[in-house]
């Protein structure tokens, strides 16, 4: 099975501009979740997408959004971008099926973003 | 809330050796706990969980976790090191304050395996 993937690997944006990163989950999991990893901060939940629905979100201001389509793809955005959003942005999918390790997320390698 | 907290930020090991990286959680209710590991410029790999059962958690290459509850603890240990272990590792809790599956990690420890 192919793993959980990122698009794209590296992104350079300016202060001020919005941004949208991809995920697609792995096969057959329809969880997908968003985390943003830090120096400072550690790695902190963003949101969890299930069934194109959110369905638990962290403790981040508006400006970070996302969505999920019908085939469990997911998308964030990040608006009115700050010097501290720099970071690596990670997607984790899960089965969240009963006998299926619901549990467990994988985790795709991540958009490293910069902001300038 | 729930929360995981790793106290070593770094653990230095010899290759050959048995490591161990402490993890102590506060959570109520029974806790559903994780480790991952982190190699540099990748995402986070999966070893392994505890839900329930058996108190020792067998997972990947070679890795097992001892959950204690008496002690809050979940520490990840491997009997003999190899340099290839080196990485960050992280240890999880579920998040059981809402419907989803998210985790709260804990702030990480580096692990040195030197030859």
């Amino acid at each position: 099975k192919a793993g959980v993937t990122q698009t794209p690997r590296y992104l350079i944006k300016t202060r001020g501009q919005q941004v949208t990163l991809s995920c697609s989950p792995i096969s057959g999991h329809r969880s997908v979740s968003w985390y943003q990893q830090t120096p400072g901060q550690g790695l902190q939940f963003l949101f969890e997408y299930f069934s194109e629905t959110q369905r638990n979100k962290g403790n981040f201001p508006g400006r970070f959004s996302g969505r999920q389509f019908s085939n469990s793809r997911s998308e964030m955005n990040v608006s009115t971008l700050e010097l501290g959003d720099s970071a690596l942005y990670l997607c984790a999918s899960s089965s969240r099926r009963a006998g299926l390790s619901p549990y467990e997320q994988y985790f795709g390698p991540g958009t490293r973003l910069t902001v300038t | 809330a729930q929360s995981v907290a790793q106290p070593e930020d770094q653990v230095n090991v010899a290759e050959g050796n048995p490591l161990t990286v402490k993890c102590t959680y506060s959570v109520s209710g029974n806790p559903y706990l994780f480790w991952y590991v982190q190699y540099p410029n990748r995402g986070l790999q999966f070893l392994l969980k505890y839900i329930t059962g058996d108190n020792l958690v067998k997972g990947s290459y070679g890795f097992e976790a001892e959950f204690n509850k008496s002690q809050t603890s979940f520490h990840l240990k491997k009997p003999s090191a190899l340099v290839s272990d080196s990485a960050l590792y992280f240890c999880a809790v579920r998040d059981m304050s809402g419907s989803g599956y998210a985790l709260n990690f804990g702030k990480g420890t580096s692990l040195l395996v030197t030859p």
